[in-house]
Formats: structure tokens, sequence, C-alpha cells
């Protein structure tokens, strides 16, 4: 399967605290992009990392990408009841134009 | 500068009728991409347009059909509606290929 996989599914943490959540992929990839998306409703963009980059800042926000090893992950730090959300990542690869296939996503729960 | 907005927001169908969606992108934007996303999964490619024509398609029947005008604006459209088809439907925009994918706040579907 193209789609990407996530771990974990959920992850609950307390506010303060850093949370981290991991890609996977199978295939070769141009970009890979994370968002956040609140109770079903439409996604956020968060992040976008190129292949041929390793490490992506933004805010409170760090994404690494090892593509020799096909992953990448997402820091969260110093956690909010705000970031309470479904993350999200998705690719885009060679010779599949620009669509996005996601992984299943992970639910992320920060307790005030 | 308004994002990608989407209508309506909340629909409800019964089996076997049609339903169209709409789209209109971010401003600068020529690339729409439609995705499904069923309750707990990731978004599912359906279809993405640009210069008003189809250019790569997902795994879905053609009962789901599509079209995008000359102001880039883009419409999905479902014929036969199956329960399963009930799900947020969701639009993205973007000013070229592999680039960031903006999202809408989506459209969430209810087949009766």
């Amino acid at each position: 399967s193209q789609q990407g996989e996530e771990d974990p599914q959920a992850l609950s943490i307390q506010e303060g605290e850093n949370a981290t959540m991991n890609c996977s992929y199978k295939t070769s990839i141009n970009n890979l992009q994370w968002y956040r998306q609140n109770s079903g409703r439409g996604l956020v963009h968060l992040i976008l990392i190129r292949s041929n980059e390793r490490e992506k800042h933004s805010g409170r926000l760090r994404v690494t990408l090892d593509t020799s090893k096909k992953s990448s992950s997402l820091l969260i730090t110093a956690s909010r009841a705000a970031d309470t959300a479904s993350y999200f990542c998705a690719f885009t690869s060679y010779n599949q134009g620009g669509k996005l296939i996601f992984g299943q996503g992970t639910e992320l729960s920060v307790k005030p | 500068d308004a994002g990608v907005t989407q209508s309506p927001t909340h629909l409800i169908k019964t089996r076997g009728q049609q339903v169209t969606l709409r789209c209109s992108p971010k401003s600068g934007h020529d690339t729409v991409s439609w995705y499904q996303q069923a309750l707990g999964q990731g978004p599912q490619f359906i279809f993405q347009y640009y210069e008003e024509e189809e250019r790569q398609r997902g795994n879905f029947p053609d009962r789901f059909s599509g079209h995008q005008f000359p102001n880039y604006s883009s419409e999905l459209n479902v014929n036969a509606l199956l329960l399963g088809d009930s799900a947020l439907y969701l639009c993205a925009s973007s000013p070229v290929l592999n680039t960031e994918a903006f999202f809408g706040q989506g459209t969430r579907l209810t087949v009766v």
C-alpha cells in the first residue's frame, strides 16, 4: 500500500510535555507535509519538508525527515491544551503528480 | 485574503440522489484537489483539477465527477448516492504541484 502509517495512533500527555508523532512510508517521496485537524473539521497546514531537507522548525514544531528510513517525525514542544487534535502526515511521491497520500493520523490529547 | 472556502458546510441527502459540492481556492492558487475522509480515517484522494481539466484521479467510481471553472473554482458531483458516501469532503488548493496544499473546512455529507 502507498498509504503512510502513523505511530502512535493515540497519545495522551500533560500540558507542558513534549509530543512526538512518527510517520513512515514505502515509496520515494517528493515532499512530506504535516497537518492538524480539530474535531473532524478542515486540515490546517503545519509544515512542508522536502526530500532533500532533514529538519525544519516552525515555532514549537520540529519536523525531521529520514529518507533512508522512509520516516518522518513531528515534535511539539511545551504542549498546550489547544494542541489537542488529530495530526496527519501526507506525502507526494514521484510519478504520482501532486496528490497527497495520507496516513491514518495520530490523535493527540493534551490534558491541562 | 480568504483561504479555501467550501459550501455547503453540512448536507443531508437520500440514497440514490445526486449532490454537488463547491470549492473556491485560495487566491493565487490554480490547482484544486478533492479528498474524501471517512470517520476515523485519513483523507483519500478523489481527483485533481488544473487548467479546467482533470489531471489525476484516485480510486473512485465514475459516480464521482468534477469540474473546474475559468476562475479556478471547482465542483464535486456525486451521482446515485450510497450510504457509504457519507463522509467529510475536503477541497485543497495549491499554487503549483508539490507545494503546500491548503484545505477548506470541508463539507459533511450524510446519506440516509
